[in-house]
């Protein structure tokens, strides 16, 4: 069975500063998505961003990139210039290509980032 | 479009007593599941749907039924409320197999506690 851990329970960065949140996983597939998610106080999960194992290029989103490293099993979530708004519980998440999704989304445990103003 | 709608948003249950939480979506999506997640932890899936009629088990199904008579809705339902299903439960959907990706369209979610 797949897994998805999350180090950091907590990460605070001060507002326009640069912070990482680190993700890895294990799982005996080859092909699948990594997932970053967002859940503010509003408790509503928000994609933040999306990465297929099977392209090398690392996904962007805005302020948002990943640096994926597939041998490692690793996944990190860089938010560039962090704005107050970023403030939020984040989840990475992981799913396996095949089955197209039906048997859902494994989560890690979660990563709270507070942002100083 | 509504996207995934949930009720209720908040219930407080006592142990024993049996409740449904319902959700919908207007999206036309294939897939729906259920989620919960407990104080700081991520999501666990309970239950998942393919398409109307058609239900499987997820990671924590133990206390739980679905069903999935129409594409819209996928109940979720409570036998027997115990303290151990406090939580906060969310409903998600997404399109079938051809879409890549299937980003996973969340419910704002209910917050279930048994007393």
């Amino acid at each position: 069975a797949q897994t998805v851990t999350q180090s950091q329970p907590e990460m605070s960065v001060q507002e326009a500063e640069t912070v990482t949140l680190s993700c890895t996983y294990d799982t005996s597939e080859s092909d699948y998505y990594l997932f970053w998610y967002k859940q503010p106080p509003s408790r509503q999960m928000i994609l933040v961003i999306r990465q297929e194992a099977y392209k090398q290029q690392n996904a962007t989103e805005n302020r948002f990139s990943v640096n994926f490293q597939k041998a490692a099993k690793s996944f990190s979530l860089k938010i560039s210039d962090s704005q107050l708004g970023d403030a939020a519980m984040y989840f990475c998440a992981y799913r396996r290509r095949s089955g197209g999704g039906a048997d859902g989304l494994t989560f890690g445990k979660g990563t709270h980032l507070i942002i100083q103003p | 479009n509504a996207g995934v709608t949930q009720t209720p948003k908040f219930r407080i249950l006592k142990i024993g007593q049996s409740m449904t939480l319902q959700c919908a979506q207007d999206m036309n999506h294939n897939y729906m599941y259920w989620y919960r997640q407990d104080p700081g932890m991520g999501l666990k899936l309970i239950y998942y749907s393919v398409g109307a009629g058609i239900t499987d088990k997820g990671e924590v199904p133990n206390g739980y039924n679905v069903s999935r008579s129409t594409t819209e809705d996928f109940p979720l339902r409570l036998e027997l409320a115990a303290p151990s299903q406090t939580s906060v439960y969310f409903c998600a959907s997404s399109y079938g197999q051809s879409r890549g990706g299937n980003e996973q369209f969340f419910g704002p979610g209910t917050r279930l506690t048994v007393l």
